[in-house]
């Protein structure tokens, strides 16, 4: 069936690097995608988004690359600072559905 | 600009005991997403409105939950008896359509015991 997943459970990274956060999913046809964070007791937040027909977007200290050739999708923070610790999420649209992965625990080492 | 809303943020019951969630959207979101989220996993859609419309409940275990969005603002949902495994948080999503941003709630803790 159609889902998307993450590499790693947890991810430690020291105040001030970069982080990189990778996802793989698994239907080729989504046209869409998402990252999204949610702090502890809260719901998840809009990050980034990308479409199937980019391989790269920029925000605020974010970047999503996109790789359609190996179904892989990643989230780069740049700086990373305390605030940023939180679940990540990546998510895909496929079938006109948002389907979600298992999430990324970011902890800042200070 | 108030957020999502959710009520009540904590709840606990026993099992086979019926339990209601309550959920007002963003003004204007004609959009309305109902997710369960277990711990360490990512929210899993229930069912989906548009409008007072359920376009999408296929994943909605509808011998025991219910949902409703009579006037197609805010939603209840519902479930009726509930279990140990229902256990999760409960999240109310919205957005202005299928396809723009969903903006979620703080959720709902559920624990069944």
């Amino acid at each position: 069936g159609e889902s998307v997943g993450l590499h790693l459970p947890t991810l430690s990274v020291q105040e001030g690097d970069n982080s990189i956060i990778n996802c793989a999913y698994s239907n080729s046809a989504s046209d869409y995608f998402i990252w999204y964070k949610q702090e502890s007791g809260k719901g998840p937040q809009f990050i980034i988004d990308i479409r199937s027909n980019m391989d790269k977007r920029q925000g605020q200290r974010v970047t999503v690359l996109l790789n359609k050739t190996v179904k892989h999708l990643s989230l780069q923070i740049a700086a990373t600072q305390p605030g940023d610790s939180a679940v990540y999420f990546c998510a895909e649209r496929g079938d006109d559905k948002i389907i979600f992965g298992k999430g990324t625990r970011l902890h800042i080492l200070p | 600009e108030a957020g999502v809303v959710q009520s009540p943020r904590y709840k606990i019951i026993e099992k086979k005991q019926p339990v209601a969630f309550w959920c007002n959207p963003i003004s204007g979101h004609n959009t309305l997403y109902w997710y369960l989220q277990n711990l360490g996993q990512g929210p899993e859609l229930l069912i989906r409105y548009e409008n007072e419309e359920a376009v999408d409940d296929s994943q909605l275990p509808k011998d025991r939950f219910s949902a409703e969005r009579l006037k197609g603002v805010d939603s209840t949902l519902k479930i009726q008896p509930a279990e140990l495994g229902d256990s999760a948080v409960y999240l109310c999503a919205s957005s202005w359509g299928q396809n723009n941003e969903q903006f979620f709630g703080p959720g709902t803790r559920l624990t069944v015991l």
